[in-house]
């Protein structure tokens, strides 16, 4: 059975930081590109980045570009992202998402990341 | 960026009787298209990719037609359990970008 499952957050001051990880088991993650994504309470969902499967190649959303680094560790099936320079904007539940993988994608229940003083 | 503008932004409706919603991007993403469903406090659900295929264990009340920039989810017959929130989104350009959701009531 796919699983991925979100850790890491929780309550952060403005200007702060907080790295987000994500657990997949039960598909070979090394051949994957993977994403996050968030959503602000109350609000839409927004894609902000993904990697390759062999990281050679990594997309932002420019709402995070130059604050957030996503990367992954293979030999660990495991997704990273890195938020630094947090504002309130930045407040939402971040998903971890596949891609297709046969015939869905997969999210994780989410972590949620609060940035406030 | 491509946006993607989904109308209407509430629909109201019947149990069992049939809801239409549409989506429109700015720029052809070909078929390179997805709806998600989106219950509270559940993460989104896909439902249809690549414009009109349905998902691994979705119902055939759902449908969805279109390509290029226009494109609609048909759910049948809708069931109390299909009433949400649902995201169109293109995975043809990065950004991949969601539209701002269709709300689906209880009439």
């Amino acid at each position: 059975e796919v699983q991925v499952v979100e850790s890491g957050g929780g309550l952060v001051q403005p200007g702060g930081s907080l790295r987000l990880s994500c657990a997949a088991s039960g598909f070979t993650f090394s051949n994957y590109g993977m994403n996050w994504a968030r959503q602000a309470p109350g609000k839409g969902l927004e894609w902000i980045s993904h990697i390759t499967s062999s990281s050679d190649t990594i997309y932002y959303a420019d709402s995070v570009k130059g604050r957030f680094t996503i990367s992954r560790d293979n030999a660990k099936n495991s997704l990273i992202l890195q938020m630094n320079g947090l504002s309130a904007e930045d407040t939402a539940v971040y998903y971890c998402v596949t891609p297709l993988i046969g015939t869905t994608t997969y999210w994780g229940q989410g972590t949620l990341v609060t940035v406030s003083s | 960026e491509i946006v993607m503008t989904q109308s209407p932004a509430t629909l109201s409706v019947s149990p069992g009787e049939r809801a239409t919603l549409s989506c429109r991007a700015s720029q052809s993403v070909s078929n390179n298209f997805a709806w998600y469903q989106q219950r509270p406090g559940q993460a989104p659900r896909l439902l249809i990719y690549a414009a009109s295929t349905r998902a691994t264990g979705i119902p055939a009340r759902f449908s969805g037609s279109g390509s290029g920039t226009e494109f609609t989810l048909t759910i049948s017959s809708l069931q109390s359990e299909d009433f949400a929130i649902y995201y169109c989104q293109q995975y043809n350009n990065w950004p991949r970008t969601f539209g701002r959701g269709t709300k689906v009531e209880i009439k």
